[in-house]
Formats: structure tokens, C-alpha cells, sequence
């Protein structure tokens, strides 16, 4: 079974622009959830989609958003990017909703520099 | 508000010898503990959890502790290997739905040969 797929790897951005960053769960989940990772702040909890609907999101502004698509596949977006949005972010994928049993399957992430 | 916390942000151990990674969190309310591992360059993979109503469970090589009492948690891992390298991350939750998963900071175990 195919695990969580995150494209692109890596990218370079330049403050102002935006980006988009893809993800695919495993065959299956209906959740899929997103964090941004960094050094000082460690896992910090984005959002979550379940069944096409954005069940929580984290306390990020407003320029981060997402969504789902119908087969589970997530899109989340970052506009006009800052400095300290450099991070990698993680998508990660649960069968149902994440919470009950915190287990959850991380891809490899999208490392997002911003110059 | 709810926070979880590493005791060691590095921990050095020889290989063949056992590490011990400790975690504590502040919800008393958390009723499932997991630890996650973090290789370079990867994203986290789980590797092993317990529920609030027990206090030990064991894998291979590893066992997780939870002292619900003094809310501690920690990952014992056995005969340490190279690949066992990676950042370690315990994670509590206390509700149905990721944003109510709390991870800690992260320890990042290096093996001495």
C-alpha cells in the first residue's frame, strides 16, 4: 500500500508570491491533516479535512488555507509569503478523524524556502 | 494551555546500549500517548502508543511507559542501533480530531559506536 505523497519535495519561493502544496493519503483514509514544522515551534497543527470539509484549523492567519477534494487529496495554500514561513510542511493521513487515536501517517513533506 | 515537553533535547547513547527518552505532558484529561520517530530528511512514523487505562506497553525493542500519576511518559528502546538515529517525538491527545494533538519539542537521539 502506497504511503502519503507530498509534492513538491522542495521549492524556492520569494517573499510576496504564493504556493500551493499537494497531498495524496493512503488508498482508503478520509482524513488528511497538515502541520508546519519548524526548529523553534516543532509540530504546529495547520488543519484538517475530513469527507471534503475542513473540520478544525490551527492558529495560522488567514494567508494559509486549504481544501479537499472528493477522492481525499489536499491542497493547502500559503499566500504572500513572509520570511518565517520557511518550514517543511507535513501532510498526514488517518483513516477517520486523527484525534481518538493520535496515530497518523506523515508523508515526507514539502521543505518551503522563502527568500 | 495544554503543552507536552522533552526533558532532553539531545540524548548520546552507546550502540548496544539502551535509551531511555522522557516526555511530560500537562492535560490530565489525555487519554492516548504515542511516540513518533523522525528520520532525516522523512516525515514522523509512528512507533509505538498506549491508552490512559494502562501503564506499560512493549514492541519490539521498545517499550512505553505512562505515569498518569506525575503525567510522565517515556520510550525505553533496547540494544540501540545506528538506525535508530532519528528525532523522537511523544504526542497526546485528548479528543477526536488531530487539532487536539499536542506534540512535544522533540529529542534527538545520536548513537556512539
Amino acid at each position: 500500500k502506497a504511503g502519503v505523497t507530498q509534492t513538491p519535495r522542495y521549492l524556492i519561493k520569494t517573499r510576496g508570491q504564493q504556493v500551493t502544496l499537494s497531498c495524496s493519503p493512503i488508498s482508503g483514509h478520509r482524513s488528511v491533516s497538515w502541520y508546519q514544522q519548524t526548529p523553534g515551534q516543532g509540530l504546529q497543527f495547520l488543519f484538517e479535512y475530513f469527507s471534503e470539509t475542513q473540520r478544525n484549523k490551527g492558529n495560522f492567519p488567514g494567508r494559509f488555507s486549504g481544501r479537499q477534494f472528493s477522492n481525499s487529496r489536499s491542497e493547502m495554500n500559503v499566500s504572500t509569503l513572509e520570511l518565517g514561513d520557511s518550514a517543511l510542511y507535513l501532510c498526514a493521513s488517518s483513516f477517520g478523524l486523527a484525534g481518538g487515536t493520535g496515530e497518523l501517517f506523515f508523508g515526507e513533506g514539502s521543505r518551503l524556502t522563502v527568500l | 494551555g495544554e503543552s507536552v515537553g522533552l526533558h532532553l533535547p539531545t540524548l548520546s547513547v552507546q550502540e548496544g546500549d539502551n535509551s531511555i527518552i522522557n516526555c511530560a505532558y500537562s492535560n490530565s484529561a489525555s487519554d492516548y500517548f504515542i511516540w513518533y520517530k523522525q528520520e532525516s530528511g522523512k516525515g514522523p512514523q509512528f512507533i509505538i502508543d498506549i491508552r490512559s487505562n494502562m501503564d506499560k506497553r512493549q514492541g519490539q525493542r521498545v517499550t512505553v511507559l505512562l505515569n498518569k500519576t506525575v503525567k510522565h511518559l517515556s520510550l525505553q528502546i533496547a540494544a540501540t542501533q545506528p538506525g535508530d538515529s532519528a528525532v523522537y517525538f511523544c504526542a497526546v491527545t485528548s479528543g477526536s480530531s488531530a487539532s487536539k494533538i499536542i506534540f512535544g519539542s522533540g529529542t534527538r537521539l545520536s548513537i556512539r559506536p
